[in-house]
């Protein structure tokens, strides 16, 4: 039963234009989604994050989105480059932490086009 | 600066061995953690150490132990390895255990058994 789901295993977009890469959840006691990114054979690095209390935050040129009463996310990336290329996992957590911890989905491979 | 530094990066051993994947960062965190992620897949929460001293089971904690050495390390340990086992390793520390805090991770140990 898969919590956080990322529909789209893979997306291509050309260089410049704007990448949307979309997350949904089933589970309504998530309240914290983080966005992380990870290149081939290293470890995921933390993108971006988003507090269930707002509906947007934007760090440069990343921006997530919230629709809560949708269970929907998604991040924006304007413009796309060569370096945006790589693994973005989309994942979720409720505040008490714990053994939940973080329920990532399964990731969308980028790639961006030159 | 380091971060998370794993140790080995890869390895293989045969059905029944035992192994023991090593973790360490410099970034004075109080939280460790323990991933796997199998091929497309999302990774999952194998155990965790919100700080010296305690170590709590994740999502998939079946056939795996941990020790938290020090602040500094933190170990996995596969005492009877099996196929089933096959995966990539991140290791993960954090400054709390509180899941929206953004989670560094080590580049993976790449695990396979035959």
């Amino acid at each position: 039963d898969q919590q956080v789901k990322q529909n789209s295993p893979s997306l291509s977009v050309q260089e410049g234009r704007i990448s949307i890469l979309n997350c949904d959840y089933t589970n309504s006691m998530f309240d914290y989604f983080l966005w992380y990114k990870k290149y081939p054979a290293e470890g995921p690095t933390f993108l971006i994050s988003i507090s269930s209390i707002k509906d947007k935050n934007e760090d440069g040129r990343f921006t997530v989105f919230l629709n809560k009463s949708a269970k929907h996310l998604s991040l924006h990336i304007v413009p796309s480059q060569p370096g945006d290329s790589a693994v973005y996992f989309c994942a979720a957590s409720g505040s008490g932490g714990g053994a939940d911890g973080l329920t990532f989905g399964k990731g969308t491979h980028l790639i961006i086009q030159p | 600066n380091a971060g998370v530094t794993q140790t080995p990066k890869f390895q293989v051993l045969k059905t029944g061995q035992s192994m023991t994947l090593q973790c360490a960062q410099d970034m004075n965190h109080n939280s460790m953690y323990w991933y796997r992620q199998d091929p497309g897949m999302g990774l999952r929460l194998i155990y965790y150490s919100a700080s010296e001293g305690t170590t709590d089971k994740g999502e998939v904690p079946n056939g795996y132990n941990v020790s938290r050495l020090n602040k500094r390390e933190f170990s996995l340990r596969l005492e009877s390895a099996a196929p089933s086992q096959t995966s990539v390793y991140f290791c993960a520390s954090s400054e709390a255990v509180l899941f929206y805090e953004p989670q560094h991770f080590g580049d993976g140990t790449r695990l396979s058994i035959l």
